[in-house]
This record gives structure tokens, sequence and C-alpha cells, in this order.
């Protein structure tokens, strides 16, 4: 079956550029994250969806960064005006809302490799 | 979040049985211990989820003590594909969850099998 796609898988860009990063999650999927690993590090949290809303933003380094989702479905990561620090692979998970108890495990995506020259 | 201690690297051969143990001391009631596999160039892969005891799947195992403050994830009969990284983590992964069901990612271990 379809897992969650990301793209593009790659994406190098000029500092100062703006960004996009596109995430389709699995179908009836309500929870979406999005999550950035730099190299030879763990995966840090960006930012969460239940729907629509994200009820956690915690995680997002800078203002210049921002998310959305629509339709409950597609979500995209925006990076403004990017920075050489912001290279990383950016992935993107998602599972389903089934209340408390079920416990359903994140299902990821391969990630965009972003390089900011 | 409860933070995860796990050896940073193993080595292994082929056809062998390996354990890698996770230690999580402030493990909190609510919490879940979830494994993830990852290889190169992908985003991580759900292995197995326990809360005590014993649980097994088609891949791999996994033990948890009656205190709950350490893990071991046990991988049967290891072949060269299994290399890759392994991350423990412990938290309230439901995304109805207190925390969201965010995860926290440590340093993972590095699993190498050889020929």
């Amino acid at each position: 079956g379809a897992g969650v796609s990301q793209s593009p898988s790659n994406k190098v860009t000029e500092k100062g550029k703006d960004v996009e990063l596109r995430c389709d999650p699995i179908s009836g999927h309500t929870a979406l994250y999005w999550y950035r690993q730099s190299l030879g590090q763990g995966l840090e949290f960006l930012i969460y969806f239940q729907g629509n809303s994200a009820p956690d933003k915690s995680g997002l380094p800078s203002d210049r960064f921002s998310a959305e989702r629509t339709g409950g479905s597609v979500s995209t990561l925006t990076i403004q005006r990017t920075q050489q620090e912001d290279s990383a692979v950016y992935l993107c998970a998602s599972s389903p809302r089934t209340g408390k108890g079920s416990n359903q495990p994140q299902h990821f995506g391969d990630g965009t490799r972003l390089s900011i020259l | 979040l409860a933070k995860t201690t796990q050896p940073i690297s193993m080595d292994s051969y082929e056809g062998q049985e390996v354990n890698i143990t996770c230690s999580h001391n402030n493990i909190a009631t609510n919490d879940y211990i979830t494994w993830y596999q990852q290889f190169p160039s992908q985003g991580p892969r759900f292995i197995i989820q326990g809360y005590k005891t014993k649980v097994t799947n088609e891949v791999a195992s996994l033990f948890i003590p009656a205190d709950r403050k350490s893990s071991t994830l046990s991988l049967p009969r290891v072949s060269l594909s299994d290399t890759a990284v392994y991350y423990c983590l412990v938290g309230d992964v439901e995304a109805g969850g207190t925390s969201y069901g965010k995860l926290t990612f440590g340093q993972g271990t590095i699993l190498t099998v050889h020929p």
C-alpha cells in the first residue's frame, strides 16, 4: 500500500532563497509530524498537526519556518530566507488517531534532503 | 519525555542473535517503549512496541523487566541487511496523549553485521 510520500527527495538552493517541502501522509491518517535530522544526529521534532490544526509548534527553530496542512491531508513545510544551518533531512510522519490506549506507531517518509549553498 | 541511553555501536556476524539494551530510568506510567530502524537515506521504520513483559512479532522481540527502567531489543539470526541504526524511544506515543505523540530520537545504536 502507499506509504508517506515526500517531495522533492533532494533540494539544493542558495542561501536566502525560500523553499517548500511537501508531505503526503498515508490516507486516513489524521496526525502528521515534521522532524529534522542533521548529519549524524537523531531526529528533532518540528511541528505536529491533528487534522488541519497544529496544537504543537514548539519545535520550529525560528519564525522563518512555517507549516500548513490542508484538507486534513497534504502538508507543506516552508523555510524562508534559508540559511546554511537549515541544511538537513526533513522527515514527515503520519499516524491514525484512534484514541488513547491504542498507541499507533508513526510511519515515516524517506525525507527531503535539503542543502543550502 | 523520558531520556534513553543505548550503546553507540555494536558489531555482530550473520546468523547470530543480537540484543540491544536501552536504559530509561525515568519512564512514566503512560509511556510506551518503541524501537525504530533506520537505513541510510531512508526514514525510520517501526520495528516493535511494548509496555511491559515480552512482545514478539515477525521481526524482533522486545523484553521489558517489571520495573520498566530498561528494555532489550532482540534480533534473531541477523543478516547483512540488518545493518542499520536502531533507535529506542520512550513516550506517550499516542497522538491523543499528553505529548501529542511527538517522538524524541537519541543518537541510536549503529549495528554492523559482518559476513
